[in-house]
């Protein structure tokens, strides 16, 4: 079956600019996940989901960051006012399970480049 | 920052020999997974442990969950050049939060 999909895989910003980045979960998946993955570094949690719920946002770096998943399927990330340090792989996984406990399903990410 | 560490942060060995990476994190996880992302891929999943002193095999693969569910490690026997890639440990921990290691390379060489 079709595992997580993510949209664009790559996206090159000038600073300043706005980028959405898509994440489409294993069709029935109900919590999602995003992290972001400096170069050489183990992903960072940025938001959950559980269906269209944001149950967590601690992971966010900063107000220029907003998540959404308005129907319970898919979800995009948002960057506003790309700064060179949002450069990075940003990735998004879904899980069958309700908890953040469980096993994850990663999409292939997008890369993230703001110059 | 991230709670959870890893070591080494690269393993660079010959084809056949063993590989070991630790993982230990700063407090009590509830469990710990273990993904491998290949390199320009993504984190793929391998395995879960739960239980304090839990060991599981997966093959060539041993993964260990410490006594005090702080610490972790996994064990490739007989390395093969399939087994490259980053080896990332991952686990629920304090403030009710998802914390993945900062992984270990691994370069097998032929």
């Amino acid at each position: 079956g079709a595992g997580v999909s993510q949209s664009p895989r790559y996206k090159v910003a000038k600073r300043g600019q706005d980028v959405a980045l898509r994440c489409d979960p294993i069709s029935g998946h109900v919590s999602l996940f995003w992290y972001q993955q400096a170069l050489g570094q183990g992903p960072e949690f940025l938001t959950y989901f559980q269906n269209e719920a944001q149950l967590d946002k601690s992971g966010l770096p900063s107000d220029r960051f907003f998540a959404e998943r308005p129907e319970g399927s898919v979800s995009t990330l948002k960057i506003q006012r790309t700064q060179q340090e949002d450069s990075a792989v940003y990735l998004c996984a879904s899980s069958p399970h309700r908890t953040q406990q469980e096993t994850q399903y990663f999409g292939p990410g997008t890369r993230l480049l703001v110059l | 920052g991230q709670q959870v560490m890893q070591i080494p942060q690269y393993q660079h060995v010959q084809e056949g020999e063993d590989f070991t990476t630790y993982c230990n994190s700063s407090t009590t996880l509830s469990n710990i997974q273990w993904y491998k992302q290949r390199p320009g891929g993504h984190p793929v999943f391998l395995i879960q442990l739960v239980k304090s002193g839990e060991v599981k095999k997966q093959k060539r693969l041993t993964f260990q969950f410490g006594e005090a569910k702080k610490n972790s490690s996994l064990h490739i026997t007989a390395t093969q050049t399939t087994d490259v890639g980053t080896y990332f440990c991952a686990g629920f921990g304090g403030f009710n939060k998802f914390y993945f290691g900062s992984g270990t390379k691994l370069n097998v060489k032929p």
